[in-house]
C-alpha cells in the first residue's frame, strides 16, 4: 500500500539555489507529518514536522508546506548546500499521538556545488 | 546528545537460524519501535511497543517476529526462522511521549541483516 508518495526518486540542484521536495498521501486520516533526512549508512535524522492544524512550519533554511485538500506537502530547503545531499523521507501518522508512521520511498538530493 | 544505538551493525546468517537485533533507545523514552527497509524500497512499519507490550504491529510482523524489553536499557527484536526474504536493514526508533516534539521517533543507524 502506498499511502505516502513521493514520485520523484531523485533531485539535482545547484548550492545556493531552492530545493523543492514533494509528498502526496491518500488517507485523510493523517494529520501529522515528518521529514527525515538520510545518509548512507545512518538512520533517519528528523528533520521538521507539522500538524495539520498549520499550513508552513519553518526552522532555519527548511520550510515544510502542507496542503491538505490537495493531500500534499512539501519541504523547501533554502539555499540549499552540498551538506544537504542525502536522501529525504516523507513520513505521516494517524495522529498527532500515533504510534507507526507511515514512509514515502524517499528522493535523493544531490546539491552540486 | 543521546542517541538510539543499534548492534551490531551487520548481521550474516544461515536461512533457517535465529537472530536477534539488539537495540538501546534513549533513556528517557517510553516507546519503541521496529522498522525496516528492504533495498531499495521504502522504510516500513514493524511493530511498536509501550508499558512492556505491543501497542501496534504490521502484517509484516508475523509470529516468526517477536520484540522484548528484557531489562531496562535493551530493546530486542528476534527472528525466529530466518528466511532469504528477511534481509533488510532494520531500524529500532524510539520517541519521548505522546504529542508535539515528544512524538518525533528518533532512529538508530540500523543493523543489516543478510540472510544466506
Amino acid at each position: 500500500d502506498q499511502q505516502v508518495k513521493q514520485n520523484s526518486p531523485s533531485l539535482s540542484v545547484q548550492e545556493g539555489r531552492i530545493s523543492i521536495l514533494n509528498c502526496d498521501y491518500t488517507n485523510s486520516m493523517f494529520d501529522y507529518f515528518l521529514w527525515y533526512k538520510k545518509y548512507p549508512a545512518e538512520g533517519p535524522t528528523f528533520l521538521i514536522s507539522i500538524s495539520s492544524i498549520k499550513d508552513k512550519n519553518e526552522d532555519g533554511r527548511f520550510t515544510v508546506f502542507l496542503n491538505k485538500s490537495a493531500k500534499h506537502l512539501s519541504l523547501h530547503i533554502v539555499p540549499s548546500q552540498p551538506g544537504d545531499s542525502a536522501v529525504y523521507f516523507c513520513a505521516a501518522s494517524p495522529s498527532n499521538t500515533g504510534n507507526q508512521f507511515y514512509f514515502g520511498t524517499g528522493t535523493s538530493l544531490t546539491v552540486i556545488p | 546528545e543521546p542517541e538510539v544505538t543499534q548492534t551490531p551493525s551487520h548481521q550474516v546468517t544461515q536461512m533457517g537460524q535465529e537472530v536477534i537485533l539488539r537495540c538501546v533507545p534513549i533513556s528517557n523514552h517510553l516507546y519503541f519501535y521496529w522498522y525496516r527497509q528492504i533495498l531499495g524500497q521504502k522504510v516500513e512499519f514493524l511493530v511498536s511497543f509501550y508499558n512492556n507490550e505491543i501497542s501496534e504491529k504490521s502484517e509484516i510482523f508475523d509470529d516468526q517476529f517477536s520484540v522484548e524489553r528484557p531489562d531496562g536499557s535493551n530493546f530486542t527484536l528476534k527472528i525466529r526462522s530466518t528466511k532469504l526474504e528477511d534481509s533488510a536493514m532494520y531500524f529500532c526508533a524510539s520517541k519521548e511521549g505522546q504529542g508535539g516534539a515528544k512524538n518525533i521517533q528518533y532512529f538508530g543507524a540500523g543493523t543489516r541483516l543478510s540472510v544466506l
